[in-house]
């Protein structure tokens, strides 16, 4: 059975340093990996998706995530941080292609202080 | 585009009292889904549709029915709520439900309370 796992459930971080948001998942078969953000007061929207190719995805905000097939990891990345960026941000993962598998982590609270 | 709506907003139920959240899509997308999210938990879903008259359950049905009898709208009912449906409640849509291509659109949500 498939299980995605964000360790870090608040990051505060200063503006303009990098971030790194740690997602790791358990599967056994091939998986689509996705992070979403969720700004507050606001419905979930997707960050970015790894569904096969390069394993280094990028946001067209400036987030990018690479998958480790060893490590079974996602992890997601930012070189430098804005205060917009101040979101909750999910990882899930899916062994198949029907959004009904799709299974998402507890979430990471990132708080970017000015 | 009004996107993905849900009414109400924020709603406080007692226990054993029934209630639909609402839920409406303008995109004309065939899947619908509701998921619930609790504090230190990821979002989970709850029934979803892959177009009008059909639906499924997904990974924590009990407690809730649904309906699509049309493409526009997907209402969740709450026949009898409890305490352990207390939760913030999300609708998302998509075109087709795959998610190789296509892209959930998820709603505001809707804040439950139940005394």
């Amino acid at each position: 059975a498939q299980s995605v796992t964000q360790l870090d459930s608040q990051v505060p971080v200063f503006e303009e340093a990098p971030v790194e948001l740690r997602c790791n998942y358990s599967s056994s078969v091939s998986v689509y990996l996705f992070w979403y953000v969720q700004y507050p007061n606001q419905g979930l929207q997707l960050l970015l998706k790894y569904l096969s190719g390069s394993t280094l995805v990028e946001s067209i905000n400036g987030f990018e995530a690479e998958f480790n097939k060893s490590q079974t990891s996602f992890h997601l990345r930012k070189p430098s941080v804005h205060i917009s960026d101040t979101a909750e941000y999910f990882c899930a993962v899916s062994e198949g292609t029907g959004a009904n598998n799709l299974f998402f982590g507890t979430g990471t609270r990132l708080t970017v202080i000015p | 585009n009004a996107g993905v709506t849900q009414t109400p907003k924020f709603q406080v139920l007692k226990t054993g009292q029934s209630m639909t959240l609402q839920c409406a899509q303008d995109m004309n997308h065939e899947y619908m889904s509701w998921y619930r999210q609790d504090p230190g938990m990821g979002l989970r879903l709850i029934h979803y549709s892959v177009g009008a008259g059909i639906t499924d359950q997904g990974e924590v049905p009990n407690g809730y029915n649904v309906s699509r009898s049309t493409t526009e709208d997907f209402p969740l009912r709450l026949l009898s709520a409890a305490p352990s449906q207390t939760s913030v409640y999300f609708c998302a849509s998509s075109p087709s439900g795959a998610l190789g291509w296509d892209t959930q659109y998820f709603g505001p949500g809707t804040r439950l309370t139940v005394l």
